[in-house]
């Protein structure tokens, strides 16, 4: 069953802190892999998207990274801000394994709140 | 460019009422999707259309019906309210099924 874990499920951290949201997935066949942070009360947006490929990507001060052999995916985020408070969403898309679409599955997410 | 938009930002019903949620994008998006945001859990599929005039059931398609009405606009349908709909709904929209996905502020729905 392809599904998406994160962890952990909440995170406190004082600003200026860095931290380190972990993502692990069983998902097959893998095509890529998405960050997304949703602000309370609106929809998410992406941070960044990997593929097979890749090992890290950088985004200000976000950096993703993945390892495709253990499957897992971490996002760090470097000296914290107050407006990181948010909740941090790992989606894991699937290929189709006869034609048709994509498969997004997504985590539960991880509520990081940035104390000042 | 306001990209997703979606109406009404809240709403409240008693069970056994029916109402539809709107959803419109301005990115010329081919595939549009619904889906419901729950404490603890990610977030669910609940119908799909790929393309203008297709439209398919996702992972929790049981008391929703859609109409993609056009290329833009996408709506999401309860015919009878259930508790159990209580939810956070989002709409969104991608180039094509499976790349990045851009979504609208939600509708927060209640059901009593």
């Amino acid at each position: 069953k392809n599904q998406v874990e994160q962890s952990p499920q909440s995170l406190i951290i004082l600003e200026g802190k860095n931290c380190t949201l972990q993502c692990n997935y069983t998902v097959s066949p893998f095509s890529n892999l998405r960050w997304y942070k949703q602000d309370t009360g609106r929809g998410p947006v992406s941070l960044t998207i990997m593929t097979f490929s890749e090992n890290t990507k950088s985004n200000g001060r976000y950096t993703a990274t993945l390892d495709a052999d253990t499957k897992q995916s971490s996002l760090h985020i470097t000296a914290s801000q107050l407006s990181d408070s948010a909740s941090y969403i790992c989606v894991v898309s699937a290929a189709p394994r006869t034609g048709g679409y994509n498969k997004l599955i997504f985590g539960a997410g991880t509520r990081l709140a940035v104390h000042p | 460019n306001a990209g997703v938009t979606q109406t009404p930002k809240f709403q409240v019903l008693k069970t056994g009422q029916s109402m539809t949620l709107q959803c419109a994008q301005d990115m010329n998006h081919n595939s549009m999707y619904w889906y419901r945001q729950d404490p603890g859990m990610g977030l669910r599929l609940i119908y799909y259309s790929a393309s203008e005039g297709t439209t398919d059931k996702g992972e929790v398609p049981n008391g929703y019906n859609v109409s993609r009405l056009n290329k833009r606009e996408f709506s999401l349908r309860l015919e009878s309210a259930a508790p159990s709909q209580t939810s956070v709904y989002f709409c969104a929209s991608s180039e094509l099924r499976g790349y990045e996905a851009f979504f609208g502020q939600g509708t927060r729905l209640t059901v009593v």
